[in-house]
């Protein structure tokens, strides 16, 4: 079955720099674009970014773009996001999520990892 | 403030039928399909209906979906106690370039 598993979360102090990966299995990784979701503590979903199947379109969300990276390793079964310039407004929890084939919709979510920006 | 506009809360009793209505504009649910995601108190969101009115298997069929215009809604007949969760519609904004959700109506089966 499909699986996404979040890892990276923790603290860190605003400006700061966090790395969260997404390991992936239970289907073909290198078919299917992915996609980053967070959640604020008691708030809505908010899409984060996309990346294509073969990282050649990588799209963000205006709240996070220059800021954020989405990348993957096809290899190695896995999707990352490397966060700089992290601000308070950024805590949250992260998921991980696979797009259908038709990339029309989000097919499959992680269990999420948390994010918090403090000092 | 969310692009698409969902209430913020919906209440029924048990059996009864409840729908939570999505709204939007032309660049978003007037020229995409919506999906709706559950979210059960403390866990990830799941993919409840896709393509306006599609069932992913496993999802009972008191569940169903509708879009009409710039509008969508989430139809739950025979509502269960184990329903009580937060709902979200979602779809691509053509306009925005980015996917686009509602703020999310959280359901309370009285």
């Amino acid at each position: 079955q499909v699986q996404l598993v979040e890892s990276g979360g923790g603290l860190v102090k605003p400006g700061g720099s966090l790395r969260l990966s997404c390991a992936a299995s239970g289907f073909t990784f290198s078919d299917y674009y992915l996609t980053w979701i967070r959640q604020a503590p008691g708030k809505g979903l908010e899409w984060v970014s996309y990346i294509s199947s073969s990282s050649t379109y990588t799209i963000y969300a205006d709240s996070v773009k220059g800021r954020f990276t989405i990348s993957r390793d096809n290899a190695k079964n896995s999707v990352y996001l490397q966060m700089n310039s992290l601000r308070a407004e950024d805590t949250a929890v992260y998921y991980c999520a696979r797009l259908s084939m038709n990339q029309e919709y989000f097919q499959h979510w992680g269990q999420g990892t948390l994010v918090t920006v403090s000092s | 403030q969310s692009v698409l506009t969902q209430p913020p809360s919906a209440s029924g009793t048990p059996g009864q039928r409840v729908t939570i209505s999505c709204s939007g504009s032309n660049s978003n649910i007037g020229s995409n399909n919506v999906n709706w995601y559950q979210q059960l108190p403390g866990t990830a969101p799941k993919l409840l209906i896709y393509s306006n009115n599609q069932r992913p298997s496993g999802v009972p069929d008191r569940f169903s979906g509708s879009k009409s215009g710039t509008s969508a809604s989430l139809a739950i007949s025979g509502l269960q106690s184990e329903d009580e969760a937060d709902y979200y519609c979602a779809a691509w904004d053509d306009s925005l370039n980015a996917w686009v959700f509602g703020g999310g109506t959280k359901l309370t089966v009285l």
